[in-house]
């Protein structure tokens, strides 16, 4: 069964570093996604991404996020500069035309 | 704007008991319905869905049914299993222009004892 797979699933950076977080979002799917889940609080929307540009983002993703599609399969999330309350799992996802988005394993940021 | 209110956790039943994890929305639009499931140390399953009014969505023996009229998505089992345990996610999505984000609640954790 296809599924999103991301790399790492866990990650561990200094403060100020850059990190990038990597998804393989399911091959026929057009829609993609970040979230995130600080430990023990909901889960949170981060950006979508449609037909290679960012169509919605909330008041977390500021200027420290970015996010690309470099070569057609994977879908990065970058974070330029962390900050200790970055620490966070992070969730890629993605749809295809139909209702229910697939969500990858995740990634544990840790940041120390 | 959009918001999902679910049960504050968390919950503990003994096996085979009766469950019910209450969900309610404040939605602009009509919304799309689901309940995701995280097992422990895993990411968000899709449990069930409901797309439209008086819908029912199951899976694995869990069922939700879409209630317009209370703003509702209650998620029940009829008999509890140790491997139920989780935390379940209810969340929403209004579609208008197609990419649309899903808003969660914060999540109910399910403790089931043998």
């Amino acid at each position: 069964e296809p599924e999103v797979t991301q790399t790492p699933s866990h990650q561990v950076t200094q403060m100020g570093q850059e990190v990038i977080l990597r998804c393989v979002p399911i091959s026929n799917h057009l829609y993609f996604y970040w979230y995130r889940q600080i430990l023990g609080q909901k889960v949170e929307f981060l950006v979508s991404f449609y037909n290679n540009e960012i169509s919605e983002k909330s008041e977390i993703f500021d200027d420290q996020f970015s996010v690309e599609r470099p070569d057609g399969s994977n879908f990065t999330l970058k974070i330029r500069s962390t900050k200790l309350e970055d620490s966070a799992m992070y969730f890629c996802a993605s749809r295809d035309d139909k209702v229910e988005a697939f969500f990858g394993q995740g990634t544990r940021l840790t940041v120390v | 704007g959009n918001s999902v209110t679910q049960m504050e956790g968390p919950v503990t039943l003994s096996e085979e008991a009766f469950l019910t994890i209450n969900c309610t929305y404040t939605a602009t639009g009509y919304p799309s319905l689901f309940w995701y499931v995280q097992y422990p140390g895993e990411g968000l399953q899709l449990l069930l869905k409901a797309t439209k009014a008086d819908d029912k969505g199951s899976n694995k023996g869990f069922e939700a049914t879409y209630r317009k009229e209370t703003t509702s998505f209650h998620l029940e089992k009829g008999s509890v299993q140790v491997s139920d345990s989780a935390v379940y996610f209810c969340a929403l999505r209004v579609q208008y222009f197609g990419n649309e984000k899903l808003t969660f609640g914060t999540g109910t954790r399910l403790t089931i004892i043998p």
